[in-house]
């Protein structure tokens, strides 16, 4: 049972390199997310996909861009990559937009 | 504008009590609510949840009180066990937040043996 499938776990960057995080469900869910968590407080919401085809901005959309590519994978893309993007990313998917979500193991990002 | 507070950042609870977390929220359109708990170099993993249309939802050793007057809810998790030991996050959602989840910044539950 593997769930929501994240990588890598662990990543350090330059500022200014770009990468790309990649996120799988096996759940056939339709709905997928992408959250930071940072030190002292909740996640945050980056971007969603309520559907194929679909995606939208979440609460801080700023420095990412998102893709999905199919039903069951969600990337996330960091094109320019600046300290304050140092965090924890965790991909999140739900059968539909308002259910519970299930997550990831997180990706640890660390910006030098 | 935090819309969902929990201000307690940990909680230490003997094993066999009563562990109870708390939860504030502004927002009075928010109509789902649901609790996650988190394990270190874990992604969060759902616990369990209320609509705003019920006072109380219970889950085995697990329940939440949901007081809307307050904008208040609390979980409860009897007898405490050792495992229960993690971040217990409080999340909503409602027409509001365009049914996004919006959390709080997790207590740290410590169960001392």
């Amino acid at each position: 049972n593997a769930g929501v499938t994240q990588t890598p776990k662990f990543q350090v960057l330059k500022t200014g390199q770009s990468m790309t995080l990649q996120c799988a469900q096996d759940m056939n869910h339709n709905s997928m997310y992408w959250y930071r968590q940072d030190p002292g407080m909740g996640l945050r919401l980056i971007y969603y996909s309520a559907s194929e085809g679909t995606t939208d901005k979440g609460e801080v959309p700023n420095g990412y861009n998102v893709s999905r590519l199919n039903k069951r994978e969600f990337s996330l893309r960091l094109e320019s990559a600046a300290p304050s993007q140092t965090s924890v990313y965790f991909c999140a998917s739900s059968e539909l937009t308002a259910t519970e979500a299930f997550f990831g193991q997180g990706t640890r990002l660390t910006v030098v | 504008d935090q819309q969902v507070k929990q201000n307690s950042p940990s909680l230490s609870v003997q094993e066999g009590r009563i562990s109870i977390l708390n939860c504030d929220y502004t927002n009075s359109m928010f109509d789902y609510f649901l609790w996650y708990k988190k394990y270190p170099a874990e992604g969060p993993t759902f616990l369990i949840s209320i609509s705003s249309i019920k006072d109380k939802n219970e889950d085995g050793r697990f329940t939440v009180f949901l007081n809307k007057s307050a904008k208040h809810l609390s979980l409860h998790i009897v007898p405490s066990q050792p495992g229960d030991s993690a971040v217990y996050f409080c999340a909503a959602w409602g027409m509001d937040s365009n049914y996004q989840l919006i959390w709080g910044a997790g207590t740290k539950l410590i169960i001392k043996p």
